[in-house]
Order: structure tokens, then sequence, then C-alpha cells
């Protein structure tokens, strides 16, 4: 069975330093593509980045281009969204999803079943 | 730049059926794009991928009353025979390179 599993929720201070994870099982890990998207409350979908789990290419959108950093570690078959120093603004269920086709972006077919985020003081 | 418009919210009756639309920008007519639902305190769930001419792949176990067509930029979600727990949000989504975008939902009520 195809699945993405990713790490439990997390509570953390501002200013703190956190990794997500998202495990793959059931293909091969290399050849698909791997994307985050962050759910803010009442808000919708929005597209975070993506990494190739073969090679680690990773693109960002714009908008979180600076704010993020998100690796893999293909021996383990792992995606990772890493933050440095969050903010309050940051409290958000953070998704990990792959595409429905290998090497190419594609629909966005298998998801993790999230990880909420809570950054408060 | 690639966008997808949705209308935020719509609204049928138990056992009616409902279209929502998602709209591609104007240079981007001839892209595919997925259909996803989320349900109330649930994760993204894959139900279709929906190219330019109206053929659809539906992920697994989504029911036949689930179905999509397209015509020029607009691409279609239709529910028939609704039942109470097709109330969610309903996302559009599709790719571009290095890129995905998401529409802003719609969020469908049930009545």
């Amino acid at each position: 069975e195809v699945q993405l599993v990713q790490s439990g929720a997390e509570v953390k201070k501002p200013g703190e330093s956190l990794t997500i994870s998202c495990k793959a099982s059931g293909y091969s890990f290399s050849t698909y593509w791997i994307a985050w998207v962050r759910l803010m409350p009442g808000k919708g979908l929005e597209w975070m980045g993506i990494i190739y789990g073969g090679d680690s290419e990773t693109r960002y959108s714009p908008s979180f281009q600076g704010q993020v950093t998100i690796s893999a570690d293909k021996s383990i078959s792992t995606a990772f969204l890493q933050w440095s120093s969050l903010k309050t603004s940051d409290t958000a269920i953070y998704y990990c999803a792959r595409p429905s086709g290998d090497y190419v972006l594609d629909a966005l077919e298998i998801w993790g079943q999230g990880t909420k985020v809570t950054v408060s003081s | 730049q690639l966008v997808l418009t949705q209308s935020p919210s719509a609204s049928a009756s138990l056992g009616a059926s409902v279209k929502l639309t998602c709209t591609l920008s104007s240079e981007h007519i001839t892209y595919a794009i997925a259909w996803l639902q989320q349900r109330p305190e649930k994760g993204p769930r894959f139900l279709m991928k929906l190219n330019s001419v109206g053929r659809h792949t539906k992920g697994d176990g989504i029911p036949d009353r689930f179905s999509g067509s397209s015509s020029g930029a607009e691409r279609y979600l239709t529910i028939s025979s609704l039942q109470s727990d097709d109330e969610a949000d309903y996302y559009c989504q599709t790719w571009g390179t290095g890129s995905v975008v998401f529409g802003g939902g719609t969020k469908l009520t049930v009545l």
C-alpha cells in the first residue's frame, strides 16, 4: 500500500526550531516528487514547495522561499520540512503529498495525514 | 501566471446534484487539474484528475456520483445524489514547471 506517514503534532514557542517528517512507503521514493502544503485555520490549501526524492532538487513557492527548508533522505524514504525560528503565524496543519505520476509534477494523489503545528508563547 | 479561480461557496439539497467550477487563467486553458475533497477535520482526498477534453481518472474508491467535465478554461466537478458527508471544501489543483497551484476552494453546504 502506498502511504505517506507524517510525524506527530507539535507545540512550540516563538523563536524555536522545528523539523517535521513525511515517511513514504509502498513505492520508489527516488522517482517521485513530494509536495508540502499548508492549511491555516479558516484558510485554503497553500503550496509551500516540492522536492524530488532521487536527487533532492527543491523548488519553493515565492511565499515560502527563505521561510522554511525542505529536504529529503532517500535512504529512509523520508522528506522533511524545517523552520529555524517559528512564528505564531506558522500555526497550521502541514501536509505532504505525492503526485500520481513518477518523475513529473502531477495531480496530488497520495496525502499524508497531516501534522498540526501550534506556535504559542 | 498560472491561476485557478473557484467560487467561495455553493449549496444544494440532500439528494440533488451540484456542479462546482474551477477556472484556469486564460493562457493555461489546456492544463489538466485535480479535484480534491477536504471534509471537516480530515486531510485532503484525491477525487480525480481531469484533462482539457473532460477525460477524468478517479481515485480509488471514489463513487460514480462524482464526475468531471471540461469546457474551455472551465473544469467542473459534478456531484449527484448529494449526501450529508459530501459537505466539505473542494479544491482544484494544477501544476506548472516547478510549481503547484491550488484554487481558493469552494465550501459546499448540503441543505
